[in-house]
């Protein structure tokens, strides 16, 4: 069962464009959400995050936008740039001290940016 | 700066064959833990670990084994590998669980034949 999922296995955007990456999940208690990076031939790196009690955080050219009502949040790319093309996976967790307390990833979308 | 290291980077194996994947971070964190990527799939976690000698059993645990020998240790044991087996392996490591960063090792690629 996909506690978290993510609707696109790729996106494809020219450079200069904002992407778009949307993620929803399951479980009303997860109140952190973590987007990770991973380039090719690496393991995951945090990218930015945002916790249930607020409904954007921006991060330089990344946005997480959070709805907490519809239980979804996307990541937009402002300004993409060739350099952004990489795998994104979007993630949840709940309290630590909980079965829930550790990361439920999704599926990643492959981000392709286009010079 | 946070460092997960992950041996081997490649692996091949047989079917029924025993392998060892090890993991160590020098970041002196409580939390590590072994997931496996596959296409579709994304990262899924197999078994976690909250301390030496402490083991937690993650979502695809089966045909896998763990065990934590010191804080900064973490090896995974497949002791009949399946062709099902074959995929790219990541460690990471976290000062606590839940919602906190975790640190990602380059990862090991295994193929069993």
């Amino acid at each position: 069962q996909q506690q978290v999922r993510q609707s696109s296995q790729s996106l494809t955007v020219w450079e200069g464009e904002t992407a778009i990456l949307n993620c929803s999940y399951e479980n009303s208690a997860f109140d952190y959400f973590p987007w990770y990076q991973q380039f090719p031939g690496e393991g995951p790196a945090l990218l930015i995050a945002i916790r249930s009690v607020s409904d954007k955080k921006e991060d330089g050219r990344f946005t997480i936008f959070f709805n907490k009502r519809e239980k979804n949040l996307s990541l937009h790319i402002k300004d993409s740039q060739p350099g952004d093309s990489a795998t994104y996976f979007c993630a949840a967790s709940g309290d630590r001290g909980s079965a829930l307390g550790r990361l439920h990833f999704g599926a990643g979308t492959q981000l392709i940016v286009i010079p | 700066e946070a460092a997960v290291t992950q041996s081997p980077r490649n692996k091949v194996t047989v079917t029924g064959g025993n392998v060892t994947l090890s993991c160590r971070q020098t970041n002196s964190h409580n939390y590590m833990y072994w997931y496996r990527q596959d296409t579709g799939h994304g990262l899924r976690l197999i078994h976690y670990s909250y301390g030496a000698g402490n083991l937690q059993i993650g979502d695809v645990p089966d045909g896998y084994k763990a065990t934590r020998t010191t804080q900064e240790d973490f090896f995974l044991l497949l002791e009949l590998a399946s062709p099902s087996q074959t995929s790219l392996y990541f460690c990471a490591s976290s000062a606590t669980g839940g919602g906190y960063e975790q640190y990602f090792g380059p990862g090991t690629r295994l193929t069993v034949l």
